[in-house]
């Protein structure tokens, strides 16, 4: 079984500045690795997927992220913040042959002007 | 144009009522969800269907059930409802169960 821990429950970055998320997973086969992000009283919304392609992936928003097999990690980065990145943010895997996604608990990005 | 919707969007209930959110997406997805979102912001999934067929069904209160009458429409009739019922739900659905899903806007249930 599939299972995501959320390193940070909480980020606080300056506008202007990197972002980094971080996401661990552990998974018996080979996963699919999502991010979506979740702003206040709004659905969620898909920012990248990772699915055994190219290990550095890019989203919407200048988001990227990068599955690194070895560490069983997936850290989603921005390099520079905006106030509209403010929002929670959840890491999400799926494995082959599992027919449901396991949600992270979640990272509240806050941004400061 | 909205690709996954719920309706109502907020839903204020006294205890014990029957109550129902109705989720449509006109994306053509075979599969479709359910979500619980809790006051913390964590997300369980409750049910899912494939093809009008139900294939995940968590731990769940048999009080909830789900009905899936076609490809594009899955509901949730909640009975007897309980304080402990108050969250967000969402509903969800994607091309296949491998696949990214798309999130409608939730619908937040307050029972009093």
């Amino acid at each position: 079984a599939q299972s995501v821990t959320q390193l940070d429950s909480h980020v606080s970055v300056s506008e202007g500045t990197p972002v980094l998320l971080r996401c661990n997973y552990s998974s018996s086969y080979s996963p699919s690795l999502f991010w979506y992000v979740q702003h206040p009283n709004k659905g969620l919304q898909l920012l990248l997927k990772y699915t055994s392609a190219a290990t550095l992936v890019k989203g919407i928003n200048g988001f990227e992220a990068e599955f690194k097999k070895s560490e069983t990690s997936f850290h989603l980065t921005k390099p520079s913040a905006h106030m509209s990145d403010a929002a929670e943010y959840f890491c999400v895997v799926s494995e082959l042959g599992d027919y449901k996604l396991s949600f992270g608990a979640g990272t509240t990005v806050t941004v400061r002007a | 144009d909205t690709a996954v919707s719920q309706t109502p969007k907020y839903l204020v209930t006294q205890m014990g009522n029957d109550k129902s959110i109705k989720c449509e997406q006109n994306l053509g997805h075979d599969t479709m969800y359910w979500y619980k979102q809790d006051s913390k912001k964590f997300l369980k999934i409750m049910f899912s269907y494939n093809n009008k067929e139900l294939i995940i069904n968590e731990t769940v209160p048999n009080r909830f059930s789900p009905k899936s009458p076609d490809k594009a429409h899955l509901n949730l009739h909640i009975n007897s409802l309980e304080l402990g019922d108050s969250a967000v739900y969402f509903c969800a659905s994607s091309q296949d169960l491998r696949n990214e899903q798309f999130f409608g806007p939730g619908t937040r249930l307050t029972v009093l």
